[in-house]
């Protein structure tokens, strides 16, 4: 069936450190991805998002790349802080419905100081 | 500005004791609603959404239900719980319109069945 997942299930790096998270997605048909980020014991947080029609979306820190071609998402964090700890999700919409979006399992990130 | 609000935050019910769970959603009208589990550890789950008042469709079998009496209001009930419906339980809402809107989630209710 369609699937959205993770290549790494952790990552571990050093403050100011760049971070990369990467997702990959089989649903060719799918036209909108999310990136959340979920602290422990609380609900996932809006990151950034991108639609089908871009390759790259910037935002505070994070940019998110989307390749159409390998079916791959990724999401770079510039000067990782402490902060940034969490476990990240990536979502996508799998065209057909407005309203659904399939999760992948999570990558945990953790920043060491 | 939109904001959500679910409760309560943790909870702990014997085996076979009801289940209720509220999530209104301020700022906005005629939102989309939807309930997510989160096994620990784990993805999330897609249970219940409702594209209005009324209207609820279920993802997957289970032992539990959602009812949408209001526009900004998402119940989530149970008549018997098991152990098994232990889990993170996440409300959203998102609004309508143009393919692909994002979710955005409450603070999550925990849930303990013991």
């Amino acid at each position: 069936g369609e699937s959205v997942g993770l290549h790494l299930p952790t990552l571990s790096v050093q403050e100011g450190d760049n971070s990369i998270i990467n997702c990959a997605y089989s649903n060719s048909a799918s036209d909108y991805f999310i990136w959340y980020k979920q602290e422990s014991g609380k609900g996932p947080q809006f990151i950034i998002d991108i639609r089908s029609n871009m390759d790259k979306r910037q935002g505070q820190r994070v940019t998110v790349l989307l390749n159409k071609t390998v079916k791959h998402l990724s999401l770079q964090i510039a000067a990782t802080q402490p902060g940034d700890s969490a476990v990240y999700f990536c979502a996508e919409n799998s065209g057909g419905s407005n309203y659904k979006l399939t999760f992948g399992k999570g990558t945990l990130l953790t920043v060491n100081p | 500005s939109q904001t959500i609000h679910q409760w309560p935050a943790t909870l702990v019910q014997p085996v076979g004791s009801p289940l209720s769970l509220e999530c209104t959603v301020e700022g906005t009208s005629n939102p989309n609603l939807y309930w997510y589990r989160q096994a620990a550890g784990r993805g999330l789950q897609l249970l219940f959404y409702s594209v209005g008042i009324g209207q609820i469709s279920s993802e997957v079998p289970q032992n539990l239900s959602a009812s949408r009496p209001q526009d900004r209001q998402f119940i989530l009930s149970s008549k018997k719980l098991l152990l098994s419906d232990s889990g993170f339980y996440l409300c959203a809402w998102s609004f309508k319109g143009s393919s692909g809107n994002t979710i955005y989630f409450g603070e999550g209710s925990w849930l303990t069945v013991v």
